[in-house]
């Protein structure tokens, strides 16, 4: 069964910081890969997403995430964070296109003015 | 288009009472999926629909929950009678079938507190 890892579960920067969140997965097949976030009080929003081709896939918001198959792993990165970042941050898999996601427990993030 | 629609927003009941859930999906779309979400689990899928029909309702925690799509536009999600750790924000998805991962939709979620 597919599974969804994310490293932290609470995350807290400054204002500028790099940022880096790390999802594991568990599939030995073909996935599709995502990162949404939920701002405070608001619904589920898609960042981005990695479907085939070039492993390092941009976002909204400068957000970007690559994709390592032999470390099965989509790492969320951005450079400089800011305040408005503050949210939770899920991982999901769709292996194989099947009909559900399997998503991570989430990161929450917090930064700091 | 609107999107997802849920309501209500957020809903507080006591203990043994029924609730209901309400969910309109994108005008279309003949998938739908009903989502919890809590701190402890994180995102569970509960229950799914292809054009209306549950498709694997195995993420249901137990009897006390049921899910009904009567038609292509309209879900609900009941839970009679309700328990305080049933509290949490319940979401409602949509999309079309065959196109993989396109177009999977969640709407603003129900916040369900039952005390």
């Amino acid at each position: 069964a597919q599974s969804v890892s994310q490293h932290n579960h609470h995350v807290i920067l400054s204002e500028a910081a790099s940022l880096e969140l790390g999802c594991n997965y568990s599939y030995g097949g073909t996935v599709n890969l995502f990162w949404y976030v939920q701002y405070p009080g608001q619904h589920l929003q898609l960042l981005l997403k990695y479907f085939s081709g070039d492993p390092l896939v941009k976002g909204i918001k400068g957000f970007e995430a690559e994709f390592i198959k032999s470390k099965f792993s989509f790492n969320l990165r951005k450079p400089s964070v800011q305040w408005s970042d503050t949210a939770e941050y899920f991982c999901a898999v769709n292996a194989d296109y099947g009909q559900n996601f399997v998503f991570g427990p989430g990161t929450r993030l917090s930064v700091l003015p | 288009d609107a999107g997802v629609i849920q309501s209500p927003r957020h809903e507080v009941t006591e203990m043994g009472q029924e609730v209901t859930l309400r969910c309109k999906p994108i005008s279309g779309h003949n998938s739908l999926f009903w989502y919890r979400q809590t701190m402890m689990r994180g995102l569970e899928l509960l229950i799914y629909f292809n054009n209306n029909v549950p498709i694997d309702d195995s993420g249901m925690p137990e009897d006390r929950f049921s899910a009904k799509m009567p038609n292509a536009s309209f879900s609900t999600l009941k839970i009679q009678p309700s328990e305080p750790r049933d509290s949490a924000v319940y979401f409602c998805a949509s999309r079309t079938i065959g196109q993989g991962s396109y177009g999977y939709t969640f709407g603003s979620g129900t916040r369900l507190t039952v005390v």
